[in-house]
């Protein structure tokens, strides 16, 4: 199976503020790389596919980008409904695995 | 508009099995496959299995091999995930999700169900 990690496990920021999170894939998955979002009590909602391609409807301050084993996403100018927690997926293989995800709150 | 509804919550004793279900709408669930992921209070998201509503092949994380099984009812839109031989830590919250191929051949998890919350306490 492919082992995805995520740094940091949890950060805080502020209204306003640029935060980039990293994925690391165990093996190359070349832009086989999505990103959720989740809030307490909800689905998952698909932020990012392809690595850096938005999904219908997310805002132009996430962003996405990496491939092979890298990756990153970053969200600029972070406004209050963004804290929330964050994971990778690959998409390259089964088992689908996910990060173990990034929990992103308020300073 | 395109959903999966998924049934609600259950509780069940140690040993026990649960079926959840998750009903399309808004397009054929055949069109698709459904994935399978769970939450444990508290955890992450943790990938079950996959099955392909028109065929109906299915693909199990080892975790799961002979606990689970994933079936669908295409007269009405419906697919099912049942786990078997329930244990405390099976509770959790379980979600389907479609999986969408783009015209690059890139997929990703773009419709959710809301959750089925399972409880597995004696």
């Amino acid at each position: 199976d492919i082992q995805m990690t995520q740094s940091p496990s949890s950060l805080s920021a502020s209204i306003g503020d640029r935060v980039t999170i990293t994925c690391r894939a165990s093996q190359s998955i070349g832009n086989y790389l999505n990103w959720y979002q989740q809030k307490p009590g909800r689905a998952p909602k698909p932020l990012i596919y392809a690595a850096s391609t938005l999904q219908s409807g997310v805002p132009s301050r996430f962003s996405g980008s990496g491939s092979g084993t890298d990756f990153t996403l970053t969200i600029t100018s972070l406004q209050p409904e963004d804290f929330a927690t964050y994971y990778c997926q690959q998409s390259y293989i089964i088992p689908r695995t996910f990060g173990q995800g990034t929990k992103l709150d308020i300073k | 508009q395109v959903q999966l509804a998924q049934s609600g919550a259950e509780v069940k004793k140690p040993g026990a099995s649960v079926k959840v279900s998750c009903k399309a709408s808004g397009y054929t669930v055949t069109s698709s496959d459904i994935h399978w992921v769970r939450q444990a209070p508290g955890q992450g998201l943790e990938w079950m299995g996959w099955m392909n509503p028109n065929g109906g092949h299915t693909g199990y994380a080892q975790k799961f091999q002979g606990r689970v099984t994933m079936t669908r009812n295409t007269s009405i839109n419906t697919a099912y995930m049942e786990l078997s031989s329930l244990r405390s830590e099976d509770s959790a919250v379980y979600y389907c999700a479609r999986d969408y191929y783009d015209s690059r051949g890139h997929n990703s998890f773009d419709i959710w169900g809301q959750g089925t919350m399972v409880t597995v306490s004696s």
